[in-house]
């Protein structure tokens, strides 16, 4: 079983389009993440949600739009492609909260956005 | 976020232990020290994390040292599938289990 699975793995679009990329969790995690990875190889968190509410926004462009219809799931939205818009989204979940915010993190194995 | 130093790059031998350094010296309080890696082009993955005291799992060790300032990673006989960018992360307290990864130290384990 894989404990956090995205969809699609890789993604070609063209500049404008509007896409999703989904996540799920299957370990009872009440926090879930969505990190980006350029390409440079940096990576950095863009949101976290925790029981299906946005705990963390890390000055990310309006045009990204997480949504987290229950605790296993959080899709991540995209709406007018640009080209800088490419790189691998990762998904990640933790059971952190405020009683214990140290927990490790499940991360998902990437999906591959290309924007031509 | 505290702010990590580590070596951009380290070789290894096969078989041999891998001593990974990390230097955060402005960790909070509060943050424990984590440790990541990621296999080429694979999600990052867990390794190991600590707060004072030395810790070992069927991974790795850590070794933090008394001050907290800085922090080693132990593979105790590594084989080329730990060839990987290692990262260390201090996190916690407040942070919702946020990770902020630096550049890590990219790890080339030889034959």
């Amino acid at each position: 079983d894989t404990a956090v699975s995205q969809t699609p793995k890789y993604l070609v679009t063209q500049m404008g389009n509007d896409k999703s990329i989904k996540c799920e969790q299957n370990l009872g995690h009440d926090t879930m993440y969505w990190y980006k990875q350029d390409s440079k190889k940096f990576l950095k968190i863009m949101f976290s949600y925790n029981n299906k509410e946005l705990i963390i926004n890390e000055t990310v462009p309006n045009r990204f739009s997480p949504k987290s219809p229950d605790k296993a799931h959080l899709n991540l939205h995209i709406n007018s492609l640009e080209l800088g818009d490419s790189a691998v989204y990762f998904c990640a979940s933790t059971a952190a909260s405020w009683i214990d915010m140290n927990t490790e993190a499940f991360f998902g194995q990437g999906t591959r956005l290309t924007v031509v | 976020d505290a702010k990590t130093t580590q070596p951009p790059s380290m070789d290894c031998a096969e078989g041999r232990a891998a001593n990974l350094p990390c230097n955060h010296s402005t960790i909070s309080g509060n943050e424990y020290v984590y440790w990541y890696r990621q296999i080429h082009s694979q999600g990052p993955q867990y390794i190991i994390h600590g707060l004072k005291n030395n810790e070992t799992n069927e991974m790795a060790s850590l070794i933090i040292t008394e001050d907290r300032k800085s922090s080693t990673l132990i593979l105790p006989h590594a084989t080329l599938r730990d060839t990987a960018v290692y990262y260390c992360i201090p996190s916690g307290g407040t942070s919702y289990g946020k990770l902020t990864f630096g550049q890590g130290t990219i790890l080339t384990v030889h034959p």
